[in-house]
């Protein structure tokens, strides 16, 4: 079963406006990372956030993390029409480090229009 | 580096006909894992090998088989494909420790 939920589904903003998209998980985590994938492509790794930091950026992207709510968000400031991808979340389940399973959510499809 | 690589990246079986989807990486990586990707959702596991010479199953092995042929590469093997298993399929590696993954380009399979 699918450990991360995100919201939305879908997110249609324009270009240089703040997306915002949520991704919820049920179990104690080591790490959360966040992944692009853009149309008819592999994954990309984004950004990790540990299980003791509450919030990272990097460029324009800045994650957050409460696991007291077991929560995160991506935000992505000042979008581009390049930025218009599919974003996952997704979780190593404590305890699973020397696997690196990961635990992916649905997604979130985001089009930033020019 | 190429980085992972998978072939093919398109193919069409009939039901029970039988592949074999290749994987290999060229970063020393020691885990792999294949993953199925269907419409509307993420990524779930099939199998993954934690090292060389090891494998296990993940959340979706039904169907399927995999082989560590080595530390590079990693292929999944369906033996009598089903339409259930028209999917894209993903091949990603990590190093112990490093916790992102790597991931290839990806293999677009249809059953018919």
């Amino acid at each position: 079963s699918q450990q991360g939920e995100e919201d939305p589904q879908a997110l249609s903003i324009q270009e240089g406006e703040n997306a915002t998209m949520n991704c919820s998980y049920k179990t104690s985590i080591n790490n959360l990372q966040w992944y692009r994938q853009n149309s008819g492509r592999g994954l990309v790794h984004l950004i990790l956030i540990r299980s003791n930091e509450r919030e990272k950026h990097s460029g324009r992207l800045r994650v957050t993390l409460d696991t007291s709510k077991k929560s995160s968000s991506l935000l992505i400031t000042a979008s581009r029409a390049a930025d218009t991808a599919s974003y996952f979340c997704a979780t190593d389940a404590y305890g699973s480090s020397n696997t690196g399973k990961l635990i992916f959510g649905q997604g979130t499809t985001l089009q930033v229009k020019p | 580096n190429a980085g992972v690589t998978q072939t093919p990246k398109f193919q069409v079986l009939k039901t029970g006909q039988s592949m074999t989807l290749q994987c290999a990486q060229d970063m020393n990586h020691n885990s792999m894992y294949w993953y199925r990707q269907d419409p509307g959702m993420g990524l779930r596991l099939i199998y993954y090998s934690a090292s060389e010479g090891t494998t296990d199953k993940g959340e979706v092995p039904n169907g399927y088989n995999v082989s560590r042929l080595n530390k590079r590469e990693f292929s999944l093997r369906l033996e009598s494909a089903a339409p259930s298993q028209t999917s894209v399929y993903f091949c990603a590696s990590t190093r112990t420790g490093l916790y992102e993954q790597y991931f290839g380009p990806g293999t677009r399979l249809t059953v018919t």
